[in-house]
């Protein structure tokens, strides 16, 4: 079974700051994996993925995430916070190895971005 | 820009009491997935839909939910009798393909039982 590990439920960072969200994965394989930004009162939206060849993916608003497997870690980084980036960001994995390929995102319980002015 | 939608955006209920979630996925998409969010809780996966029948499904969909795409643009979640502990915003996904396809998630439908 896999699992999503988001370490910090809050993270605190000033305009202009770097942020960094921390993701880790447990799972038998190397997962999909993805970010998603859930912005208050609407739905998800991806942000980036993983899946195969570079490790180092770029995403929307400038975002990035690098899969590192001797890790089992993706975290999610951004040079310089800026105010619309406060939210809620999730990360999920899904596992590239069930069959039919219609698999349901395993998710990790989220972390609240709160930018200080 | 294609998106999913749902309705409604908030459903009060009584508890015992059946509902009916409504999604439109984006229409060249072929997989179709509901999730829940009890509050303060992570993104959980109740079950995904192709080919016109449950792919997959997690315990949490229990014999009280079901689903069905009744024409070529609704994807429905039916819960026969809710409990208190149904209330939460429950998501509807769709997708062009699975596996390392994104899935576009819906506003969602925020549950309440009374």
């Amino acid at each position: 079974a896999q699992s999503v590990t988001q370490l910090g439920s809050h993270v605190s960072v000033s305009e202009g700051a770097l942020v960094l969200l921390r993701c880790n994965y447990s799972s038998s394989v190397p997962p999909y994996l993805f970010w998603y930004v859930q912005y208050p009162n609407q739905g998800l939206q991806l942000l980036l993925k993983y899946t195969t060849g570079a490790t180092l993916v770029k995403g929307i608003n400038g975002f990035e995430a690098e899969f590192k497997k001797s890790e089992t870690s993706f975290h999610l980084t951004k040079p310089s916070a800026h105010m619309s980036d406060a939210a809620e960001y999730f990360c999920a994995v899904s596992d590239p190895d069930s069959g039919g390929g219609a698999d349901g995102l395993t998710f990790g319980k989220g972390t609240h971005l709160i930018i200080q002015p | 820009e294609p998106e999913v939608t749902q309705t409604p955006s908030h459903q009060v209920t009584q508890m015992g009491q059946e509902v009916i979630l409504r999604c439109v996925p984006i229409s060249n998409h072929l997989y179709f997935y509901w999730y829940r969010q009890i509050l303060g809780q992570k993104v959980e996966f109740l079950v995904s839909f192709y080919n016109n029948e449950i792919s997959e499904k997690s315990e949490i969909f229990d014999d009280q939910f079901s689903v069905e795409r009744p024409d070529g643009s609704n994807f429905t979640l039916k819960i026969r009798s809710t409990k208190l502990e149904d209330s939460a915003m429950y998501f509807c996904a769709s997708s062009p393909a699975g596996g390392s396809y994104e899935q576009y998630f819906g506003p969602g439908t925020r549950l309440t039982v009374t």
